[in-house]
């Protein structure tokens, strides 16, 4: 079974913090994802990462980054968390032309 | 650009009562084209993923079909369980990353 781990489910954070998310896979797949899902709007996609130390900009990658510095780990990092950014991050990972499996999600709230 | 749409963006059915999800998408040269269930609060759920026209794909009560502009997800007898947001994405020849559309969500009372 593929596994997909996040490394908080609910996190309260005040603004300017800065804050990591955490993404584990554990089927050695080559690209990893980031979303974010809010209500009306879908899930968007904020970056993802095709190899280890690569990455590209998804659809909303403003306020935010990412690390990856190794093929199983990759990390989303707020710079200095806004209350715009409270969300449910979705992490998900996928060989290349096949589906994506998603974690469980971090649900975050900026106060 | 490419564009997937999901309709109904909310269904409610009873118990038993048989209904279809529809996923329309418009992209430049399709991939793959996937089915997700998610459930509140939860990361999305892998159900299907289709590639070609004329393919379809069964698992207990849910049958997914593709055409060249539409996906099709069949739920045959649906039970209280089945309720839940099911999402739609499309693979297209010009990334890496899917295009999800916004999701139905489906009620399914006794």
């Amino acid at each position: 079974d593929v596994k997909v781990t996040q490394s908080s489910r609910y996190l309260v954070k005040r603004t300017g913090e800065k804050v990591f998310l955490e993404c584990v896979q554990d089927m050695d797949h080559e690209n990893m994802f980031w979303y974010r899902q809010d209500p009306g709007l879908g899930l968007r996609l904020i970056y993802f990462s095709y190899d280890v130390k690569m990455k590209e900009k998804g659809d909303i990658p403003e306020g935010y980054s990412v690390s990856r510095e190794k093929k199983e780990r990759f990390s989303l990092i707020l710079e200095s968390a806004s209350t715009n950014q409270t969300s449910m991050y979705l992490c998900a990972s996928s060989r290349s032309s096949y589906e994506q499996y998603f974690g469980p999600g971090t649900r975050l709230t900026v106060t | 650009e490419d564009q997937v749409t999901q309709s109904p963006e909310a269904l409610r059915l009873q118990e038993g009562e048989s209904s279809s999800l529809n996923c329309s998408y418009t992209v430049s040269g399709l991939r793959g084209l996937f089915w997700y269930r998610q459930d509140p609060g939860k990361g999305p759920e892998f159900l299907f993923t289709l590639y070609s026209a004329g393919e379809e794909k069964e698992k207990e009560r849910l049958k997914a079909t593709l055409t060249k502009k539409e996906s099709f997800l069949h739920i045959t007898a649906p039970k209280p369980e089945d309720s839940a947001t099911y999402l739609c994405a499309v693979h297209a020849n010009s990334g890496y990353a899917l295009n999800f559309g916004k999701g139905t969500s489906l009620l399914v009372t006794p």
